[in-house]
């Protein structure tokens, strides 16, 4: 049961410049995390965002929270041909079952 | 990296063999999941696990079964495997509550049966 959903779906941009993803969920959370899986490869989690948070940043990634809207937004600044990869955003709610529900994630890809 | 290892990487097999495919943490995780992945990504909670002898079924029904006799290693069986089982099968765990602590996860299986 997919509970975020990245926005958008795909996206392709030089090598230098600021991607910005986007996360929609529907039910209140706990914690809102973001995650990187290479091409063929297992997803790492980069960052986890409480509810009560709005903003926090991990070397170049700035996460911000807004739980009025429901939504999150990944940041990478100054951006690499390393950073290509697909982000998928993933939620924990409220109803204390304890489990990381993800989106379908978004396909970026850095162009040199 | 990762203390997380499931093997085999790949695997083609044919229709109706018995597989299993390994997962193994080195961490102390009580906690283990099995997520199937589909090509347009989404990820589908199908097996978890919060100790020695405890399973459950994820969000996703599957003709899998998993089993937890030691809390290093999470198998996954399929007794007889379908073309509809072809997917990429990724493990996980975590050291706590997820209100609290993200997953760690392997590098996934690509299984194919032909």
């Amino acid at each position: 049961s997919q509970q975020g959903e990245e926005d958008p779906q795909a996206l392709s941009i030089q090598e230098g410049e600021n991607a910005t993803m986007n996360c929609s969920y529907k039910t209140s959370i706990n914690n809102l995390q973001w995650y990187r899986q290479n091409s063929g490869r297992g997803l790492v989690h980069l960052i986890l965002i409480r509810s009560n948070e709005r903003e926090k940043h991990s070397g170049r990634l700035r996460v911000t929270l807004d739980t009025s809207k429901k939504s999150s937004s990944l940041l990478i600044t100054a951006s690499r041909a390393a950073d290509t990869a697909s982000y998928f955003c993933a939620t924990v709610s409220m109803n204390r079952d304890d489990k990381i529900i993800f989106g379908k994630g978004t396909r970026l890809h850095i162009l040199p | 990296e990762a203390d997380i290892y499931q093997t085999p990487r790949y695997l083609v097999i044919g229709t109706g063999k018995k597989i299993t495919l390994e997962c193994s943490q080195t961490m102390g995780h009580d906690k283990m999941y099995w997520y199937q992945q589909d090509p347009g990504m989404e990820l589908h909670l199908i097996h978890y696990s919060y100790g020695v002898n405890s399973t459950e079924k994820g969000d996703l029904s599957s003709e899998s079964t998993v089993s937890r006799i030691r809390t290093e290693h999470f198998p996954l069986t399929l007794e007889s495997a379908r073309p509809s089982h072809t997917s990429q099968y990724l493990c996980a765990s975590s050291r706590g509550t997820a209100v609290n602590y993200g997953y760690t996860f392997g590098s996934g299986t690509r299984l194919t049966v032909v």
